[in-house]
């Protein structure tokens, strides 16, 4: 069946270094991806998406790689801040007819930043 | 000036009342949804409305009834309402990207 999952659960840096965290899609239909960022107490957050026509986006600070090969996505986060800490979710766009569809969620990967 | 807004925040009930959630968009989006948040942070799609009318009812049980006065309201109906219905409910508004309410946490006790 379908699933989207994450390879990390946690995940610890230190401040200032480079955040990379990753997810695995298994359905190859899939064309649209997007990360979202969901601080406590708080809704999901848009981070950065991407078209399965392409295989990098650079946003401010972060940048998702796709590798349709393996089913992967990755977002990194540069210079990591404190602010950053949060829980990360990947997902994938289900088409259910014409542009309609809803979103499939990893099961989150939650970062922690220490100063 | 919130694009996506719920109320109430947090819901504490009895089981068996009944209770609803209301979603606002202010973003002119014609598509609105509701997530479940379960306590591991799994987030899943229950209902999708495009312009009023139902698009998705993700085997969610008839307990449940999504109401859409106009496209920028999607409202929440719950009846019966039993433990296992405690979690974060999350509204969302977009097509491709999606964008959150700030959620209302459920406590059936």
């Amino acid at each position: 069946g379908e699933s989207v999952g994450l390879h990390l659960p946690t995940l610890s840096v230190q401040e200032g270094d480079n955040s990379i965290i990753n997810c695995a899609y298994s359905n190859s239909a899939s064309d649209y991806f997007i990360w979202y960022k969901q601080e406590s107490g708080k809704g999901p957050q848009f981070i950065i998406d991407i078209r399965s026509n392409m295989d990098k986006r650079q946003g401010q600070r972060v940048t998702v790689l796709l590798n349709k090969t393996v089913k992967h996505l990755s977002l990194q986060i540069a210079a990591t801040q404190p602010g950053d800490s949060a829980v990360y979710f990947c997902a994938e766009k289900k088409v259910v007819w014409g542009s309609q569809g809803n979103l499939i969620f990893g099961k989150g990967t939650k970062l922690s930043v220490k100063p | 000036d919130t694009a996506v807004s719920q109320t109430p925040k947090y819901l504490v009930t009895q089981m068996g009342n009944d209770k609803s959630i209301k979603c606002e968009q202010n973003l002119g989006h014609d598509t609105m949804y509701w997530y479940k948040q379960d306590s591991k942070k799994f987030l899943k799609i229950m209902f999708s409305y495009n312009n009023k009318e139902l698009i998705i009812n993700e085997t969610v049980p008839n307990r449940f009834s999504p109401k859409s006065p106009d496209k920028a309201h999607l409202n929440l109906h719950i009846n019966s309402l039993e433990l296992g219905d405690s979690a974060v409910y999350f509204c969302a508004s977009g097509v491709d990207t999606q964008y959150f309410g700030p959620g209302t946490r459920l406590t059936v006790l």
